[in-house]
């Protein structure tokens, strides 16, 4: 069955960096685009990056722009998110998500998640 | 950037009620549209996509409808594992952006 693995998050200071990993299992990881999204505590989620099933598309919303970098490496099966100047309000769950096929871009399967805390 | 809008923020309910939750989308998005439910403490879990079509293993209590600008998921029969929260998610052209969540509580 399909598994996201999620891990890498961590308590930072603002201004500091982190990389969270994504191990995929169970179905062909280089097949799928792949995306990352947030939950601060107690809000909703926030979609906020997004990555094409080579690597060479990649989008991401205003809030992580020039701050965030999304990666893979489809020998590995893993998808990465490069996190710098953080932020206070950057503090969330981090999930990454699978995009689902058939011509429709929703998250069919999720990892459960990985907690960064942006505090001094 | 496109809005989406869920109506109510929360509901109360009784197992076996028939509940509607509401999303709006700012402008036309179309029928790309997914519903996701998520339990406290775990990730969202796909119900629907494409407005309306039922993601493998939902139960069929579950429906969505709309197109444009307004949806709507039907919970036919509440039952005890749907008190949960609701996140409508619009994927048409980026940023793909998510309702503020729909909380349907025990009454």
């Amino acid at each position: 069955q399909v598994q996201l693995v999620e891990s890498g998050g961590d308590l930072v200071k603002p201004g500091g960096s982190l990389k969270l990993s994504c191990a995929a299992s169970g179905f062909t990881f280089r097949d799928y685009y792949m995306s990352w999204i947030r939950q601060a505590p107690g809000k909703g989620l926030e979609w906020i990056s997004y990555i094409s099933s080579t690597g060479s598309t990649k989008y991401y919303s205003d809030s992580v722009k020039g701050r965030f970098t999304i990666s893979r490496d489809n020998a590995e099966n893993s998808l990465y998110l490069q996190l710098k100047s953080l932020r206070a309000e950057d503090t969330a769950v981090y999930y990454c998500a699978r995009v689902g096929q058939s011509g429709s871009s929703h998250f069919d399967n999720w990892g459960q998640g990985t907690l960064v805390i942006v505090s001094s | 950037d496109i809005q989406m809008t869920q109506s109510p923020s929360t509901l109360s309910a009784s197992v076996g009620d028939r509940v509607t939750i509401s999303c709006r989308a700012s402008q036309s998005i179309n029928n790309w549209l997914a519903w996701y439910q998520q339990r406290p403490g775990k990730a969202p879990k796909l119900l629907i996509y494409k407005a309306s079509t039922l993601e493998s293993g939902v139960p069929s209590r579950f429906s969505g409808s709309g197109s444009g600008t307004e949806f709507t998921l039907t919970i036919s029969s509440l039952q005890p594992e749907d008190f949960a929260t609701y996140h409508c998610q619009h994927y048409h052209g980026y940023p793909w952006t998510f309702g503020q969540g729909t909380r349907v509580e025990i009454k």
